[in-house]
């Protein structure tokens, strides 16, 4: 089974408005990875916080973690149409290579 | 760099066949691996690879093979395909360690009728 499960499945919001995806995991981690794919295309990462983290941000992008309830967030603060993509959240456990993902969130903005 | 390269785009394949999907870095990365993407069910793990001559099966391995000869390749073969394999493959890598970003290719559709 998938290390990771996100929630929402979809969302769908207007410009400007920022967006909150959740993931969720099962098992110890080292660092948790968010990961973005546009359709048709290949996953480009966007940013990674370690286990010894609660918070971190790239420009318009902030992921919280919290190990005790083995859980993150993805906030996307003043969303754009170009934003609309599908969202995954990704567990590394360690140096044994494995980088297991979640199902994803599809994020839609309208302009 | 070219980075992560896979072929082909896209397959078709009759139940039975086999064939083998193609990933090559050159980024001089360690880690590889492989994973499908159906509608629904996010990445799955097929097998990565922690190095040249080892590899290691994920979640989903059933039903495919793969080697790890050199550092920049590592293909999958599908032995004997199966309409459940239906599916878009990606191969990806990274830098051995912890806490290293992953790198995709941008993926092979794959149909079997």
């Amino acid at each position: 089974s998938q290390q990771g499960e996100e929630d929402p499945q979809a969302l769908s919001i207007q410009e400007g408005e920022n967006a909150t995806m959740n993931c969720s995991y099962k098992t110890s981690i080292n660092n948790l990875q968010w990961y973005r794919q546009n359709s048709g295309r290949g996953l480009v990462h966007l940013i990674l916080i370690r286990s010894n983290e609660r918070e971190k941000h790239s420009g318009r992008l902030r992921v919280t973690l919290d190990t005790s309830k083995k859980s993150s967030s993805l906030l996307i603060t003043a969303s754009r149409a170009a934003d609309t993509a599908s969202y995954f959240c990704a567990t590394d456990s360690g140096n044994t290579g494995k980088l297991i993902f979640g199902q994803g969130t599809t994020l839609q903005v309208k302009p | 760099n070219a980075g992560v390269t896979q072929t082909p785009k896209f397959q078709v394949l009759k139940t039975g066949q086999s064939m083998t999907l193609q990933c090559a870095q050159d980024m001089n990365h360690e880690y590889m691996s492989w994973y499908r993407q159906d509608p629904g069910m996010g990445l799955r793990l097929i097998h990565y690879s922690v190095g040249a001559g080892i590899t290691d099966q994920g979640e989903v391995p059933n039903g495919y093979n793969v080697s790890r000869s050199t550092t920049e390749d590592f293909p999958l073969r599908l032995l004997s395909a199966a309409p459940s394999q239906t599916s878009v493959y990606f191969c990806a890598s990274r830098r051995p360690g912890l806490a290293t970003e992953q790198y995709f290719g941008p993926g092979t559709r794959l149909t079997v009728t």
